[in-house]
This record gives C-alpha cells, sequence and structure tokens, in this order.
C-alpha cells in the first residue's frame, strides 16, 4: 500500500486568488492523479499527473485553470487557479501502480471553500 | 459513457444486521471495479478490488460480487457495527490502457449502524 500526504487538508481563500495543493507519497509511484468532488457529488478525475512532462487532463478541464507538477515519482502538486466559489470542493490525490489491475490509493483530500 | 449508480443512497440500520449496498454501471467493457469506504476528513480507503474475471473477493465481514454481463456489483457487510459508519463508493475501471487511472465513481451510499 502507499501513504499518501496532502497539504493544506483544508484551505478558504478568496475570489480571483490561486491555491496550491500538495501531494506526497512515501514511494516512489508510477501513475500520480488528482480527482475533485464537488458538493453532494461523486469523484472525478481532472488529470494524470504525468513525471517530467505536461499532464493529460480529462474533457472538461484545462490547464491554465489547474496547472499539475510532477517532479519527481514521490511528488505533486495542483494550483487551482483563479478560484470562484465553483470551486469549492475536495480535491484528491491519488497513485496507483502502472498495471490497470493495482488497487488504487486515495490521500485524505483537501477541502477547499472560496468566498 | 459509462455510468455508475449506487443504490439506495442512504441507509440506516440496527448494529449486527446483514446488509447489501448495490452498484449498477452501464458500459460491461470494465478492467475490474473497486469498493471504497470515505469517512469524513480522511479520505477513501480501498475495501475490495475485483478483477473483470473475477467474480466474487472476500475480506473479513465484507464480500463484493461482480457479475460484469448485467452491469451489476454488491457489497456485502456482515453483522453490521457502529464502527462500519460510513459512505461506501463503488467505482469501475474502464478497459483500455490508456485509462490506467480512470476510475468512473457512483456517487455512494451512506450506512449508519445504530448501536
Amino acid at each position: 500500500s502507499a501513504v499518501i500526504s496532502q497539504k493544506p487538508s483544508r484551505d478558504i481563500c478568496q475570489r480571483g486568488t490561486s491555491l496550491t495543493i500538495q501531494c506526497q507519497v512515501d514511494s516512489q509511484v508510477t501513475m500520480m492523479f488528482w480527482y475533485r468532488q464537488q458538493p453532494g457529488q461523486s469523484l472525478t478525475l481532472i488529470a494524470t499527473a504525468n513525471q517530467g512532462s505536461e499532464a493529460t487532463y480529462e474533457s472538461g478541464f484545462v490547464i491554465d485553470k489547474f496547472p499539475i507538477s510532477r517532479p519527481n515519482l514521490t511528488f505533486s502538486t495542483l494550483t487551482v487557479s483563479n478560484m470562484s466559489p465553483e470551486d469549492s470542493s475536495i480535491y484528491l490525490c491519488s497513485v496507483a501502480g502502472q498495471l490497470a489491475k493495482n488497487i488504487q490509493y486515495f490521500g485524505a483530500g483537501t477541502r477547499l471553500s472560496v468566498l | 459513457k459509462q455510468e455508475v449508480t449506487q443504490i439506495p443512497a442512504a441507509l440506516s440500520v440496527p448494529e449486527g444486521e446483514n446488509l447489501v449496498l448495490n452498484c449498477s454501471f452501464t458500459d460491461s467493457a470494465i478492467y475490474n471495479l473497486q469498493w471504497f469506504r470515505q469517512d469524513p476528513g480522511k479520505g477513501l480507503t480501498s475495501l475490495l478490488l475485483i478483477q473483470s474475471s473475477q467474480r466474487e473477493q472476500t475480506s473479513g465481514r465484507l464480500n463484493a460480487s461482480l457479475d460484469k454481463s448485467s452491469g451489476r456489483s454488491t457489497l456485502y457487510i456482515a453483522a453490521s457495527q457502529p464502527g462500519d459508519s460510513a459512505t461506501y463508493l463503488c467505482a469501475v475501471r474502464p478497459n483500455g490502457s490508456s485509462n490506467t487511472g480512470k476510475l468512473i465513481f457512483g456517487q455512494g451510499t451512506t450506512l449508519q449502524v445504530k448501536p
């Protein structure tokens, strides 16, 4: 199993500002992902964080709004840019092995409220 | 487009009861299915992973079944305890190597076990 640490655990931000969320894993992992859980909704994949190259975004999510970094195999960041109240969600980091059969693990999430 | 539905949305049972949570998905072309537990402020915990070639998986008091052809999975919890109170999420992983990290989630069943 993998132990995933996310920072911050929660934050309250003003409209128009940006917040960077950090994800640290206790071991090297091939695949890292960022998910969003809007209030009352289930989880939706934002993007796959690729080590050493640009992230791969899902439909409806763009790099300008959610820039992602992954400098090595144990760390990634997600920035929520130019925030609006609609960005209020829980953002979760997730990791998995390269094989599709592998279990996927999730961090505790970052609870973001935008005023 | 794959859609995952969980019924019921909420469930309240007295301690000691056996219970079944249901998950259905619209596209049978899945690689595997994973059941998670979500506790407030603690992210997601993986409970059971069933590969598409498997019919069921068991862990302690938990048993998950998969009927891929009918697009259904069930999570059976035996002898429920108050500590089982949480939201249970079902997620499918679509076929295709490019979808390694993409899980499609249901909206969850919130379970309350009363002492």
